[in-house]
């Protein structure tokens, strides 16, 4: 069975700090690791990664995915109380046809201080 | 574009009783995954819904049943509730065959099972 592992847990930093946050994945058929931020119901996509050593980058947020040691991170830098909220890692589970499930995380807890 | 809806927001049902909780797939989009959040985990997997049939399903029992309509909304039925039923119940929607990244998530239903 798939399995995925954040740390920490939880994480409390102040305006402007840099985080960083894991996500490493035991997975039979790994073919992309994905990024969503979930700030009070709904997750949002925020990257897919496939390629390791390859990052992705979106404004203060940026990912990396290292395949041979099956692990990914998201950092932010400069942090913002908007990025005050629940990070998950999922890998999807390729069927035999059709769309792939999602195993997620537990997700890391963010909370940014003003 | 309403996105992915869900209704009601919130339900609070008694140990024993059945609930019914519903889905209406972004615009373009023709399947629907279901996900249970329990508080501090991450999503997991029910089932997935297309063509009206259910396609995949996760490690969830049978009281856990399905149904999607020829508009392609989708309806979740839980049977004979526990107290460990209580989560966030997240709808995503994606066209068929799908890239992970293409799951859109609604706003959930929080269930709470008293």
């Amino acid at each position: 069975e798939d399995k995925v592992v954040q740390s920490p847990l939880s994480l409390v930093v102040h305006e402007g700090d840099t985080v960083t946050l894991n996500c490493s994945y035991e997975v039979t058929n790994f073919r992309s690791l994905l990024w969503y931020k979930q700030e009070k119901k709904a997750p949002t996509f925020l990257f897919m990664l496939t390629s390791s050593g390859i990052e992705k980058k979106s404004g203060r947020l940026s990912s990396i995915l290292d395949k041979k040691e099956l692990f990914s991170i998201l950092n932010i830098t400069a942090t913002q109380t908007g990025d005050s909220a629940v990070y998950l890692c999922a890998v999807p589970d390729p069927p035999n046809f059709g769309n792939e499930k999602l195993t997620f995380g537990t997700g890391t807890r963010l909370t940014i201080i003003p | 574009d309403a996105g992915v809806t869900q209704s009601p927001t919130h339900l609070i049902k008694t140990r024993g009783q059945q609930v019914t909780l519903r889905c209406s797939p972004k615009s373009g989009h023709d399947t629907v995954s279901w996900y249970q959040q329990a508080l501090g985990q991450g999503p997991q997997f029910i089932f997935q819904y297309y063509e009206e049939e259910e396609r995949q399903r996760g490690n969830f029992p049978d009281r856990f049943s399905g149904h999607q309509f020829p508009n392609y909304s989708s309806e979740l039925n839980v049977n004979a509730l526990l107290l460990g039923d209580s989560a966030l119940y997240l709808c995503a929607s994606s066209p068929w065959a799908a890239g992970p990244y293409e799951q859109y998530f609604g706003p959930g239903t929080r269930l709470t099972v008293t």
